[in-house]
């Protein structure tokens, strides 16, 4: 059975600090993740996808993560964190069809 | 181009009663999944309509049911709630095809009382 764990439910950086946020998945089959940032009393927004094209992945308002099949992670980094980006991430595993599979989330603080 | 819509926003019921959400998918998609997420937990996943057919569901009892119509907009019926119903309901909405991105709406949030 497919599951996400994500290591820290508050992560609290200062602003302009690096933001790493992670994320350990557990396939039985190669699998597809994404992340998704949650604004309080709104929906999910995707931020980025893998899907086996590239282990890097770009994704939106200037964050990344990188695939390890070594050590089943994909964690989220962004070089300089932005005040805006204050909300709670999710990371999410699909291996058949488009069901999700989600972490329990982590809630990101960002310090002026 | 309008995203994920749900309707109502919010909703407040008592024990026993049913309810009825509802979704319009974004322009294009054709699947439809919904989603329950506690307070301070992930959202977790109840089903998924494609061509108005139930395609996949998860560990959620017979009380939740749901529908797909012609136009691809869909429903969320749950009965006989009680209060660890209360939850935001999310819908999510994408095109057909292995692992296609979902895109959210912003939910209905349901409080039993």
């Amino acid at each position: 059975a497919q599951s996400v764990t994500q290591l820290g439910s508050h992560v609290s950086v200062s602003e302009g600090a690096l933001v790493l946020l992670r994320c350990n998945y557990s396939s039985s089959v190669p699998p597809y993740l994404f992340w998704y940032v949650q604004y309080p009393n709104q929906g999910l927004q995707l931020l980025l996808k893998y899907t086996s094209a590239a282990t890097l992945v770009k994704g939106i308002n200037g964050f990344e993560a990188e695939f390890k099949k070594s050590e089943t992670s994909f964690h989220l980094t962004k070089p300089s964190a932005h005040m805006s980006d204050a909300a709670e991430y999710f990371c999410a595993v699909s291996e058949y069809g488009n069901k999700l599979v989600f972490g329990a989330g982590t809630i990101l603080r960002v310090k002026s | 181009d309008a995203g994920v819509t749900q309707s109502p926003t919010h909703l407040i019921k008592t024990r026993g009663q049913q309810v009825t959400l509802r979704c319009s998918p974004k322009s294009g998609h054709d699947t439809v999944s919904w989603y329950q997420q506690a307070l301070g937990q992930g959202p977790q996943f109840i089903f998924q309509y494609y061509e108005e057919e139930e395609r996949q569901r998860g560990n959620f009892p017979d009380r939740f049911s749901g529908h797909q119509f012609p136009n691809y907009s869909s429903e969320l019926n749950v009965n006989a709630l009680w209060l660890g119903d209360s939850a935001l309901y999310l819908c999510a909405s994408s095109f057909s095809g292995l692992n296609q991105p979902q895109h959210f709406g912003d939910g209905t949030r349901l409080s039993i009382l």
